[in-house]
């Protein structure tokens, strides 16, 4: 057990709807960062949260947004969603956005767009 | 751009050893390497640092060649819990602190 808790587990909704994953860090941890998983794929880096500000992007599409709260828990929020993206979408905290810090990865949200 | 990690599989038997590499075309600041077993979170196994410093844990050690900016994770004498994809995750200087990950080495081991 990592300590990074996300919910929910899995989620299936139709296309052009929107969703909502929520992801609690470890204790203590300030930054937060959103993965994306195709089936059998490599990560792919959402983006960055530290503190409650957006630190780094990566191939975050506009249809994705995400906010990191000041209890420090994050929301990525998906929305027009197509059958692409259908994925496991995984949190993970680290205690800093420092170059040496390991990241805690959560169990991940199963979405499934039909 | 992302690092290029070799081979994208390999099969074992138990107690053999593996070599898995991971190679950049940018200088990097640092090489993590992480294990996922199927259905679960990725887990982290070490970060290599500059200095080219040799990490290790239990029989999985690694190595962090930075003027070649490649990085290689040695699995000791493998054992049944070793199989999963193993990623690794290069930060450069341009990165902006984000990790830019392989796609991952898919290692089996048999009985």
């Amino acid at each position: 057990d990592s300590g990074v808790t996300q919910t929910p587990k899995h989620l299936i909704t139709a296309t052009g709807q929107r969703v909502t994953l929520r992801c609690s860090p470890r204790s203590g941890d300030l930054s937060v960062y959103w993965y994306q998983q195709s089936l059998d794929q490599g990560l792919q880096f959402l983006i960055q949260y530290y503190n409650g500000e957006e630190r780094a992007k990566g191939n975050i599409l506009e249809r994705f947004s995400a906010q990191q709260f000041p209890d420090l828990h994050s929301e990525l929020n998906l929305s027009s969603l197509e059958l692409g993206d259908s994925a496991l979408y995984f949190c993970a905290s680290s205690p800093d956005s420092g170059r040496t810090y390991e990241q805690y990865f959560g169990p991940g949200t199963r979405l499934t767009v039909t | 751009q992302q690092p290029v990690q070799s081979p994208q599989a390999v099969i074992l038997r138990e107690g053999e050893d593996a070599v898995i590499n991971c190679s950049s075309s940018k200088a990097l600041y640092s090489v993590h390497w992480y294990r996922q077993k199927h259905g679960e979170a990725p887990v982290f196994l070490m970060i290599l640092l500059k200095g080219g410093e040799q990490k290790g844990h239990d029989k999985i050690s690694a190595s962090f060649n930075e003027k070649k900016q490649q990085s290689s994770l040695y699995l000791t004498a493998s054992q049944l819990s070793y199989s999963g994809t193993y990623f690794c995750g290069t930060e450069s200087p341009d990165s902006n602190y984000q990790l830019i990950w392989g796609a991952g080495t898919k290692l089996i081991i048999k009985p």
